[in-house]
């Protein structure tokens, strides 16, 4: 695998219902992002990782909750979603420096019913 | 705060013409600007980027822009547009103030190309 890829890439949960979504990046990137693309509204940065720690929560409910165990590595853990949550998640790495470019995933579509 | 302004959330061109996306940056500091498309089903891939080298940037599939600074301005164009050039586009302003790379997004402009 090259790049930047998530898992899965479509996914339907109930409210109630836990579930996580996977990101690994292949590039020796240190830097590491979340977003989410809602239909309609402006791409929304949620948490930014550097060197496995985080930088950035934009004031993101607790119903997500980040996790980098490493920097290859970056997961998004959900939990009693509400239906507004409902978007496509996107993870990104970059160098760890403003110039760099951020290298993204193709996302995961994530529906909750 | 960083902000981004994209004029026209849609924008239509005939084949084989200018392509014009107008982008438009707020910044306490100066920018690096960067353009990215995003094509159906897929992620955002990079197009250029402006880093306070040249101010005329080119990118892949064609594409350039051109970094004002006095009219805080960073438009994409492509002089001539191609199907495949259908897809939506996003123009962002790095935070050099933040930790790692910080991106503020425009809110995308999406192109349809008709033959």
């Amino acid at each position: 695998e090259t790049g930047v890829t998530q898992t899965p890439r479509h996914l339907v949960m109930g409210m109630t219902n836990k579930k996580s979504l996977k990101c690994e990046q292949h590039l020796g990137h240190n830097a590491m992002y979340w977003y989410k693309q809602s239909a309609k509204k402006p791409l929304e940065l949620m948490f930014v990782y550097n060197f496995k720690e985080q930088t950035e929560n934009n004031s993101v409910p607790s119903r997500f909750s980040p996790e980098c165990p490493n920097s290859s590595h970056l997961f998004l853990h959900l939990h009693t979603l509400q239906p507004e949550d409902s978007a496509l998640y996107l993870c990104a790495s970059s160098g760890a420096g403003a110039t760099y470019e951020q290298y993204f995933g193709p996302g995961t579509r994530l529906t909750v019913t | 705060a960083q902000s981004v302004t994209q004029l026209g959330s849609h924008v239509s061109v005939s084949e084989g013409a200018l392509v014009l996306l107008r982008c438009n940056y707020s910044s306490s500091v100066p920018p690096y600007l960067f353009w990215y498309v995003q094509y159906p089903n897929q992620g955002l891939q990079l197009l250029l980027k402006y880093t306070s080298a040249a101010t005329l940037v080119k990118g892949i599939n064609g594409f350039e822009a051109e970094f004002k600074k006095s009219e805080t301005s960073f438009h994409l164009t492509k002089p001539s547009a191609h199907m495949s050039d259908a897809a939506e586009y996003f123009c962002a302003v790095s935070d050099k103030q933040a930790a790692g790379n910080k991106l503020t997004f425009g809110g995308g402009t999406r192109v349809l190309v008709k033959p």
